[in-house]
Parts: structure tokens; C-alpha cells; sequence
């Protein structure tokens, strides 16, 4: 079975400072990966997502991520933060045979400091 | 493009009473996904349909939990009788297949057990 695992569960940075999110997933084969934001009392939104070939993927809001497949990791970043990027964000990990099932972690809330 | 859209956003039962969600999709998306939230975690998967067919409800607590998608565009997610554990967010999304990856959600319907 696929999992996510988010280790930070809270990360404070001050704004302009760099980002970097952890997601670690468990799969048998190569999966689909994907992050996703979700501010307060909104719907998730996808910021990028890592089907096949380059291992760098860009995102939208300047995030990107890389995907390192001896690691199992998937770590979401961003060189410098702004006080809008104060969010919750998850990782997700989806089969090859069915992308729509997607498996989440449970979130990393995002605190940015003035 | 409209989004996904859900309705009610909010809503307070006292266990016991019914409870239902309805969700919208986007126009031209076959695939429609509920997912619950509980606080602190990430989406978990309900139920998932291809058109109006449910092809993945392994997750959906049948004894109490139904869904239908009568003609392949908005869907209704019935609770009928409320726990208090049924505290949540149910998240609905949409995407055009799934194998296209991108999950596109609404912005929940938050739901209070008393």
C-alpha cells in the first residue's frame, strides 16, 4: 500500500528566508507525486506535480520540488518566502494504475514571520 | 471556468440526524472524488466516480455513509445517522480522468456533530 510521511508538522520561517519541505512516500514502482497548498477554510490547490523525466519540477508561486528516488523523497521549496505562502501544504503519492487515488500526508502548516 | 462548487459550507446537526453534502464539479470532468478531513490530517478517500459508476468506495462506511452521481455531474454524499465522530470537512474534487493526476477540489463542507 502507498503512504506519505510529512515529518514537520509546524515550520516557522521569516518572510524572505528559504523553505524547504519534507515528504517522504512508500511504493513498490515509480509513483505519481504531488503537492498541494491549502489555506484556511479553502480547498487544496495543486502547486506541482512529478509524472516521468526531469527529476526538478516547477510549480506555480515559484515552488519546485525534486524528486529523489534513492531517498524516496519529494521535498517541496521555495528560495524565499512571502507572508502569503502561510499555509498548509501536502504531499500526495499516487499509483501509476489509477493516478486519481491519491494518498496524503498529513500536512505541514507553514507559519511565515514578518 | 467555475470551479468545484460544494454547499453547505458549514453545517451543525445534533447526532443522530441526518446529513447530506452536494458538490458540482468542474464542467467537463468525469471523475468526481469525496474525500474527508479530519483536523490535523490530510484527505482520505470516500469514494470515486467514473461518470455516474462508483469504481472505488472500499473506504465509505456503508452502514451509514451513501453517495450517488444520478447522471455523471454533481453528486450528493448522504450521512444518515450522524456520529459525533463524523466531525470533518468533506472535500469534494473533480478531475478530467484518473490518470490525468490533478485533483481539483471545492472548498468543503465543514460539518459539526453535536
Amino acid at each position: 500500500a502507498q503512504s506519505v510521511t510529512q515529518p514537520d508538522i509546524h515550520i516557522t520561517v521569516s518572510e524572505g528566508a528559504s523553505l524547504e519541505l519534507r515528504c517522504n512516500y512508500s511504493y513498490g514502482a515509480t509513483p505519481y507525486l504531488f503537492w498541494y497548498v491549502q489555506s484556511p477554510g479553502q480547498g487544496l490547490q495543486l502547486l506541482l506535480k512529478y509524472f516521468s523525466g526531469d527529476t526538478l519540477v516547477q510549480g506555480i508561486k515559484g515552488f519546485e520540488a525534486e524528486f529523489k528516488r534513492s531517498q524516496s523523497s519529494f521535498n517541496l521549496r521555495k528560495p524565499s518566502v512571502h507572508w502569503s505562502d502561510a499555509a498548509e501544504y501536502f504531499c500526495a503519492v499516487g499509483a501509476r494504475t489509477n493516478a486519481g487515488k491519491s494518498t496524503f500526508g498529513d500536512g505541514t502548516t507553514l507559519t511565515v514571520k514578518p | 471556468e467555475a470551479g468545484v462548487v460544494q454547499s453547505p459550507r458549514y453545517k451543525i446537526i445534533e447526532k443522530k440526524q441526518p446529513v447530506a453534502f452536494w458538490c458540482n464539479p468542474i464542467s467537463g470532468h468525469n471523475t468526481l472524488y469525496w474525500y474527508l478531513q479530519n483536523l490535523g490530517q490530510g484527505p482520505e478517500l470516500l469514494i470515486r466516480y467514473e461518470n455516474e459508476e462508483a469504481v472505488d468506495d472500499s473506504q465509505l462506511p456503508k452502514d451509514r455513509f451513501s453517495a450517488e452521481r444520478l447522471k455523471g455531474v454533481d453528486s450528493t454524499l448522504k450521512i444518515q445517522p450522524a456520529e459525533l465522530g463524523d466531525s470533518a470537512v468533506y472535500l469534494c474534487a473533480s478531475s478530467q480522468g484518473a490518470f490525468s493526476g490533478e485533483l481539483f477540489f471545492g472548498e468543503g463542507s465543514r460539518l459539526t456533530v453535536l
